[in-house]
C-alpha cells in the first residue's frame, strides 16, 4: 500500500458543485500539504498543516478550504467548483521536529476536471 | 510566486548522453531539493543539498550549489530512456515551513 493515499484519483464535476479530495498517510508524519499543478507548470501550495490544530494558507488558498481530521488525514474542499480549478492536486507529507530535512513525500495525485 | 526557476524548460537528448538542468532562486535558502515527476504521477524526491554544501552525488546524479549566484544544477550522466520525466527544484527559505517549487524541466531521452 502507498504511504500517501489520495482519493479520488480522478473526478469530473460541474461548476458550482462541492468537491472533497481526501488524503491519508501511514508515514506517521506531522506535516501535511496540498499542492495544485496546472499543465506544464510547477506546484503551487494551497494549504499546509503542521498538526491537527495548525492550519496555514499557502500561495493560492482562495476558493479552497481544508480539514485536518487526524494526524493521518488531511482533506481539501472546493466549496463551489469553477472551471479554472481544473488541475492535478497533490497531497504531501513531511517530518516535523529538529531532525527534519523538509523532504516531501507525495501521493499519486487527484485529477479534477470542472465542466 | 516561484522561488526557483529551471532552465531549460525542455531538453531532448539521446540515450547515453548527459543531461544538465539548472535552477535559479531568489532568496537565501536552508537547502535545495530536486524532485522527479513521471508523466501525471506524484513527485519523487531525488536529492537534497544543504546551503553549506557545494556538490553532492547520488548514483548517476550530481548536484551543485552556488549560493553566491543563487543557482543549482542537476546533472544526470549516461541518460536512459527511463530518465524521461519532469525535474523540479524546490527550496525552503526562512525556516522549514513552505517548500516552493520551480516550473520544472521536461527531459526526453530517446533510445
Amino acid at each position: 500500500d502507498a504511504d500517501v493515499t489520495q482519493t479520488p484519483r480522478n473526478r469530473i464535476t460541474k461548476t458550482g458543485k462541492r468537491i472533497m479530495l481526501e488524503c491519508s498517510q501511514t508515514k506517521g508524519h506531522d506535516r501535511m500539504y496540498w499542492y495544485r499543478q496546472d499543465p506544464g507548470l510547477g506546484l503551487q501550495l494551497i494549504y499546509y498543516s503542521f498538526d491537527v490544530k495548525d492550519i496555514n494558507k499557502g500561495e493560492i488558498s482562495d476558493g479552497y478550504s481544508v480539514s485536518r481530521q487526524a494526524q493521518a488525514k488531511f482533506s481539501l474542499s472546493l466549496e463551489s467548483a469553477i472551471p479554472n480549478q481544473t488541475a492535478l492536486y497533490f497531497c504531501a507529507t513531511s517530518e516535523g521536529g529538529t531532525a527534519r530535512t523538509g523532504e516531501l513525500f507525495f501521493g499519486e495525485g487527484s485529477r479534477l476536471t470542472v465542466l | 510566486s516561484q522561488q526557483g526557476e529551471e532552465d531549460p524548460q525542455a531538453l531532448s537528448i539521446q540515450e547515453g548522453e548527459n543531461a544538465t538542468m539548472n535552477c535559479s532562486y531568489k532568496t537565501s535558502i536552508n537547502n535545495l531539493q530536486w524532485y522527479r515527476q513521471n508523466s501525471g504521477r506524484g513527485l519523487v524526491h531525488l536529492i537534497l543539498i544543504r546551503s553549506n554544501e557545494r556538490e553532492k552525488h547520488s548514483g548517476r546524479l550530481r548536484v551543485t550549489l552556488d549560493t553566491s549566484k543563487k543557482s543549482s544544477s542537476l546533472l544526470i550522466t549516461a541518460s536512459r530512456a527511463a530518465d524521461t520525466a519532469s525535474y523540479f527544484c524546490a527550496t525552503y527559505s526562512g525556516g522549514y515551513n513552505k517548500l516552493i517549487f520551480g516550473a520544472g524541466t521536461r527531459l526526453a531521452v530517446h533510445p
